[in-house]
């Protein structure tokens, strides 16, 4: 079946812009989460869906991003005045439930901040 | 907080020889256990995971680790390395306890020689 897709796979932009990043998890995967990985580094947690519950926000770096799910299925992650230091790759998972444990990754979006 | 440390950010090995990429973690319960693969412009692929039952796993493209609970070690090895395991490998844990995201290493890159 379909994966975890994530568009656009490339998206280059000036610094003070704002930026969509979109994910489409795999259907009927109830939880979803957002990472960024940057060179050299690992997987920081950005935020995580599950369900109907509220998000977990706690790794967002600040209150220039944020993230929604609409109707417990696409996500978008929206990064605010971006700056350069916010260049990475971003990484979208998706999991089936509570009682599954392996996630399950897209592609990714690369972002530059020029 | 939980934490896992990749020691190694490259590991070379002879195709056909044995290779051990090494994880250990920090976790204040009892730890899920997961490894993942990154192919070059790809998203992260599942290798295999420990829950319970026994230490040693097995998972996919003859990949296995073994987890070590009194030396918080959970090492991935294959008996006989491919070319075409050369990849960026990431270990990464979670606590049993509470609905915890995962937490990753910096992931290890994997040389493989012909």
């Amino acid at each position: 079946g379909a994966g975890v897709s994530q568009s656009p796979s490339n998206k280059v932009t000036e610094k003070g812009k704002d930026v969509e990043l979109r994910c489409d998890p795999i259907s009927g995967h109830t939880a979803l989460y957002w990472y960024r990985q940057s060179l050299g580094q690992g997987l920081e947690f950005l935020i995580y869906f599950q369900g109907n519950s509220a998000p977990d926000k706690s790794g967002l770096p600040s209150d220039r991003f944020s993230a929604e799910r609409t109707g417990g299925s696409v996500s978008t992650l929206t990064i605010q005045r971006t700056q350069q230091e916010d260049s990475a790759v971003y990484l979208c998972a998706s999991r089936p439930g509570q009682r599954s444990y392996e996630q399950y990754f897209g592609p990714g979006t690369r972002l530059t901040v020029t | 907080a939980q934490s896992v440390a990749q020691p190694e950010d490259q590991v070379n090995v002879a195709e056909g020889n044995p290779l051990t990429v090494k994880c250990t973690y920090s976790v204040s319960g009892n730890p899920y256990l997961f490894w993942y693969v990154q192919y070059p412009n790809r998203g992260l692929q599942f290798l295999l995971k420990y829950i319970t039952g026994d230490n040693l796993v097995k998972g996919s493209y003859g990949f296995e680790a073994e987890f070590n609970k009194s030396q918080t070690s959970f090492h991935l090895k294959k008996p006989s390395a491919l070319v075409s395991d050369s990849a960026l490998y990431f270990c990464a844990v979670r606590d049993t306890a509470g609905n915890t995201p995962l937490v990753f290493g910096k992931g290890t890159r994997l040389s493989v020689i012909a």
